[in-house]
């Protein structure tokens, strides 16, 4: 158990919808960063969250957009929602001390139908 | 451009053989990190070792070791005494310390141990 949860574990909705992806970091941690796996593209950066902050983004589509809250849990939002969008939705997160090495949480498996 | 390379795009290995997960990786910058990562069929990405481009010596972990050889752009991932558990797609990847600290990723080894 790496000490980062997200919820839900599986998500089924249709084209044109919208969902949340939520993500607790281990305790202490203050970077937050969102991946997202999928078969034909692998694992992609989507954003990074440190305190706050949105510190840098990746390949993130303009349909998605997340927020670090005070008390540090991120959601990830995604609308528009399109049938290339199933993959599975990583978070991660990372300490002060230990900057570099980032703890994944289970992921959420989001298909849309 | 930083890219990880992973050549291996499966393997099959026999019970308590040790094995070894090929990685290269391509970045002009100084300062970087390089990881592995296993992921089961559950799909969890699981932290497994992790060595610093300063770090003189080989990172260690238990069974897994990175045989790291900076010359060469290389940090293969060696699993000693292998187990039935330790079948499971593995990544490697890379972390530029001046840059944002997001993981750039290889596109992964599947590990099937035969027992």
């Amino acid at each position: 158990d790496s000490g980062v949860t997200q919820t839900p574990k599986h998500l089924i909705t249709a084209t044109g919808q919208r969902v949340t992806l939520r993500c607790s970091p281990r305790s202490g941690d203050l970077s937050v960063y969102w991946y997202q796996q999928s078969l034909d593209q692998g694992l992609q950066f989507l954003i990074q969250y440190y305190n706050g902050e949105e510190r840098a983004k990746g390949n993130i589509l303009e349909r998605f957009s997340a927020q670090q809250f005070p008390d540090l849990h991120s959601e990830l939002n995604l609308s528009s929602l399109e049938l290339g969008d199933s993959a599975l939705y990583f978070c991660a997160s990372s300490g002060l001390l230990s900057q570099e090495t980032q703890y994944f949480g289970p992921g959420t498996r989001l298909l849309v139908l | 451009a930083q890219k990880i390379t992973q050549t291996q795009p499966g393997m099959f290995v026999q019970e308590k053989e040790a094995v070894t997960l090929d990685c290269t990786y391509d970045t002009s910058d100084q300062s970087y990190g390089l990881f592995w990562y296993k992921q089961p069929s559950s799909g969890e990405m699981i932290f497994l070792i992790y060595q610093g481009s300063y770090d003189e010596q080989n990172a260690t972990e238990g069974r897994y070791s990175l045989n790291f050889q900076k010359a060469r752009k290389s940090a293969n991932l060696v699993i000693s005494a292998s187990q039935l558990g330790d079948s499971a797609m593995y990544f490697c990847a890379m972390i530029i310390m001046d840059s944002n600290y997001q993981l750039i990723w290889g596109a992964g080894t599947k590990l099937i141990i035969k027992p």
